[in-house]
């Protein structure tokens, strides 16, 4: 049973530019959550997609977006890079109604 | 608001050292549920435990315990025996909503340091 997954692992991106992350959620989850995490601090929430919606978001910027697709599978896009963007980008999956949340490995993005 | 806070930034302990790990919370919702997990360098976020509002049981898993008290709002993680293997970043989380698996709110983190 694979657990949630992430790509690309690393990823260096320059100022102004845009990506995309991707994210497959466990097996039998419904919903995808992202989050961000700078060095040295706790992971803040972005946004959670749920029957591809957006159904919560958390304080970013309309640059960061998303997208959920019909087999569970979520993008997070980030346009127009800051170099304060450079985190570990976290998905975690859940499904509805249960409360744990199981995460990836992450993507490491640099902002040059 | 709702926040939690990890007062202990680092903490280094030597093998079969028992260690605590200090989490306080706010919230004014009566439901909500709190979290633990352990981040290797590896930087995968690992379930340890979750503890809802109602239920103030100790909780006891092989060498790990979680002290839940709401008098405090605290919602503390004790490893026994600690091992070199427990090495790893720790953060203690809330969640305020049910049903929907609710976004998480981390604390920022305790390192741990176990030295053999």
């Amino acid at each position: 049973d694979a657990g949630v997954t992430q790509s690309p692992t690393h990823l260096i991106k320059t100022r102004g530019q845009q990506v995309t992350l991707r994210c497959s959620p466990k097996s039998g989850h419904d919903t995808v959550s992202w989050y961000q995490q700078a060095l040295g601090q706790g992971p803040q929430f972005i946004f959670q997609y749920y029957e591809e919606e957006e159904r919560q978001r958390g304080n970013f910027p309309d640059r960061f977006s998303g997208h959920q697709f019909p087999n569970y599978s979520s993008e997070l896009n980030v346009n127009a890079l800051l170099l304060g963007d450079s985190a570990l980008y976290l998905c975690a999956s859940s499904r509805q109604g249960y409360n744990e949340q199981f995460f990836g490995p992450g993507t490491r993005l640099t902002v040059l | 608001a709702q926040k939690v806070t990890q007062a202990q930034t680092e903490i280094s302990v030597v093998e079969k050292e028992d260690v605590t790990l200090d989490c306080v919370y706010e919230t004014r919702d009566t439901t909500y549920y709190l979290f633990w997990y352990k981040q290797p360098p590896s930087g995968e976020l690992v379930f340890l435990i979750r503890r809802n509002s109602f239920d103030e049981q100790n909780e006891i898993s092989g060498r790990y315990s979680w002290n839940f008290q709401k008098s405090t709002s605290s919602f503390n993680f004790t490893i026994t025996a600690s091992q070199v293997v427990d090495s790893a970043v720790y953060f203690c989380a809330l969640s305020t909503l049910y049903n929907q698996g609710g976004k998480l709110i981390f604390g920022q983190g305790t390192e741990l340091s176990v030295k053999p």
